[in-house]
């Protein structure tokens, strides 16, 4: 089966970074997604990470740790728009099945 | 492109009717997807496709039926609805070659409430 755990919810200020934690367990892991959701709308790809590092896109950057079941997810320069929930995805078996975290909702304050 | 369109957006069935929710992409995907989300929950798959005439059952299929007779279609239906499968319900597809992330896009959800 397939357990993957984030913070519910964490709030920041604006102009700040955060990170948002994901830490998984789950057989034939094929790679990680994080995606992001504003309220009331589709999950939109945000990272993704097969390899051990950092991968880094504008503001956005997420990191992975295989053999610690581990990932982040770094948010700098927060601007209120990114206020929304980050959701952390394992891609695993054979057909590109995701398998998605509860979602971590973030609120951006001034 | 329109991507992933899904219709409708909202619908509000009685117990015991049934329904299908269409799903449509124009980008030439050959995997497919059905999800659920219920409130402050992560998303769960109820059924995927990896081409046409080719389905499969995820992690919460009771209750559900699909069927992929084309490349661009990949309808859900529901039968005897029920109160638990209130949710929202997200299409998504993507082309699954051999490498590449193989990202998936979402379509915008169909907002299903049963009373």
């Amino acid at each position: 089966g397939q357990n993957i755990d984030q913070p519910t919810e964490m709030t920041a200020t604006e102009g700040a970074i955060v990170q948002i934690n994901c830490t998984y367990q789950t057989s034939g892991f094929n790679g990680l997604f994080w995606y992001q959701q504003h309220a009331g709308e589709a999950p939109t790809f945000l990272s993704y990470n097969v390899l051990d590092g950092l991968e880094e896109k504008g503001r956005f950057s997420s990191f992975l740790s295989r053999s610690k079941g581990y990932s982040y997810l770094l948010l700098k320069e927060l601007q209120m728009k990114d206020s929304a929930s980050y959701l952390c995805a394992v891609r695993s078996g054979g057909a590109n099945n995701l398998f998605f975290g509860t979602g971590t909702r973030l609120t951006v304050i001034p | 492109n329109a991507g992933v369109t899904q219709t409708p957006k909202f619908r509000i069935l009685k117990i015991g009717q049934s329904m299908t929710l269409q799903c449509t992409q124009d980008m030439n995907h050959n995997y497919m997807y059905w999800y659920r989300q219920d409130p402050g929950m992560g998303l769960k798959l109820i059924y995927y496709s990896v081409g046409a005439g080719i389905t499969d059952k995820g992690e919460v299929p009771n209750g559900y039926n699909v069927s992929r007779s084309t490349t661009e279609d990949f309808p859900l239906r529901l039968e005897l609805a029920a109160p638990s499968q209130t949710s929202v319900y997200f299409c998504a597809s993507t082309y699954s070659g051999t490498m590449g992330s193989d990202t998936q896009y979402f379509g915008p959800g169909t907002r299903l409430t049963v009373l």
